[in-house]
């Protein structure tokens, strides 16, 4: 099964704005709101930061927030701190014999 | 607080099996899907199964449809993972993780244990 497709690698400075697309097809981002996106620090298992699209789980900054549109989910980490600097996964349900899938990962860089 | 601990991980032989466990604490064990996670060296997550709240629902991914096997015992609070005809390419940590809906699979994953490495190499 095909994984969702994210930039390798996405940076930016303290206090600015980033967006992490995940594009899959019509049988997962774009058939269901079942889209997450977790978190990952190196040596450390991945952290839910968006569920269901858009919600935040509690205890998770409101500086990061999820969307999606068509077959394409974002999310989107606002005020950049240090402490962002991670992997981050986006992840759907899919219509298929394995029914849920993640994405390629993308490492964000504070500059 | 919840808690997630897996054990059982090591070094196997090409074509052997292993058993992997998860023990949970700290919320309503019975109530929830658990599903197994593993992670290549170097690789992003790949998901593995999950198992309803009362073990009447079980899926897999394609890539370990019948050679492995998820299970739960709610009286004990633990969650298995019985791994067979092992080969390289399952060589990852495996993780645990509760699902985050109550009764149902909402296909989100609000913790997740501390990860297990399984090695197998001859």
């Amino acid at each position: 099964q095909s994984a969702l497709t994210q930039p390798a690698s996405v940076s930016g400075s303290p206090g600015q704005s980033i967006t992490i697309s995940c594009t899959g097809s019509y049988s997962d981002i774009g058939g269901y709101n079942y889209v997450s996106w977790y978190q990952q620090h190196p040596g450390k298992a991945p952290k839910l930061m968006i569920y269901d699209v858009t919600y935040r789980p509690s205890g998770v900054s409101n500086r990061f927030s999820g969307s999606k549109s068509g077959n394409t989910a974002s999310l989107t980490i606002s005020g950049l701190q240090a402490e962002d600097e991670a992997d981050y996964f986006c992840s759907s349900y899919i219509s298929n014999t394995t029914p849920y899938v993640f994405g390629t990962g993308t490492k964000v860089t504070v500059l | 607080q919840v808690q997630l601990v897996e054990s059982g991980g090591g070094v196997v032989k090409p074509g052997r099996s292993l058993r992997l466990s998860c023990a949970a604490s700290g919320f309503t064990f019975s109530t929830y899907g658990m599903h197994w996670v593993r992670q290549a060296p170097g690789k992003g997550p790949e998901w593995v199964a999950v198992i309803s709240h009362d073990g009447s629902n079980r899926y897999y991914a394609d890539s370990v449809r019948g050679q492995f096997t998820i299970s739960r015992d709610n009286s004990k609070n633990t969650l298995y993972l019985q791994m067979n005809s092992l080969s390289a390419e399952d060589t990852a940590v495996y993780y645990c993780a509760k699902d985050l809906v109550r009764y149902n699979t909402g296909w989100s994953f609000d913790y997740w244990g501390q990860g297990t490495l399984v090695t197998v190499s001859s």
